[in-house]
């Protein structure tokens, strides 16, 4: 879907490194989600934001934060990557009182060397 | 909080063969019950998806069925193409506004043509 957007799409760093992803969408969503996929794990919530001003910690937030700087954007952080964050990181966004379909930007491959 | 099964993790079927897909919930509240489908490489999407009033969705070759009192819901994909082969994961969302989805772990579909 070319209404959500992630940039980069692929990343390569170090341990111990700061690392942002980010996510725009046009959609006019209010709901927006941070996935991280591993394989064989799924997709595994890391925070989600219903609105510019709430934040809430998703099943794996440990050691990620995240950022609604608007209610088109929302930036995951790893604040010193470590290899075992080495994964496909997914936004997602929704739409309070709409149906509960999500969608899902493209994709960060982020490997932690 | 809610728990997805998902079975099986690999399904390999040859090419017009029916495939069948479970999905086991915990949560009696929950309400919403999407699929998306994911080609390699590519984002998740929504393939197909169920509310709990209503026992059978069908669109084309899917199908989707729910078993409330059993807490579980299926897909079946009829006359599968080789187009069809990518990962499917169903997902679980309770009821009450939380719009925060609990998928499975994914089943990887192979279709021999």
């Amino acid at each position: 879907d070319a209404d959500v957007t992630q940039t980069p799409r692929n990343r390569i760093t170090k341990t111990g490194k700061r690392i942002m992803l980010e996510c725009s969408q046009t959609k006019g969503h209010d709901r927006m989600y941070w996935y991280r996929q591993d394989p064989g794990l799924g997709l595994r919530l890391i925070y989600y934001s219903f609105d510019v001003k709430d934040i809430n910690k998703g099943e794996i937030s440990d050691g990620y934060s995240v950022s609604r700087q608007a209610q088109a954007k929302f930036s995951l952080s790893l604040e010193s990557a470590i290899p075992n964050q080495t994964a496909l990181y997914f936004c997602a966004t929704g739409m309070q009182g709409a149906t509960d379909t999500q969608y899902f930007g493209p994709g960060t491959r982020l490997t932690v060397l | 909080g809610e728990n997805v099964e998902q079975h099986p993790s690999t399904l390999s079927v040859q090419e017009g063969d029916s495939a069948v897909i479970k999905c086991t919930y915990s949560d009696s509240a929950s309400n919403y019950f999407p699929w998306y489908k994911q080609e390699l490489g590519k984002r998740p999407q929504l393939i197909i998806d169920i509310r709990s009033n209503v026992g059978e969705k069908k669109d084309q070759r899917i199908a989707v069925t729910l078993n409330k009192t059993a807490k579980h819901f299926s897909l079946h994909i009829t006359e599968t193409q080789p187009e069809d082969s990518a990962v499917y994961f169903c997902a679980a969302l309770p009821g009450g506004g939380s719009y925060i989805p609990t998928f499975g772990r994914g089943t990887s579909l192979i279709v021999h043509p």
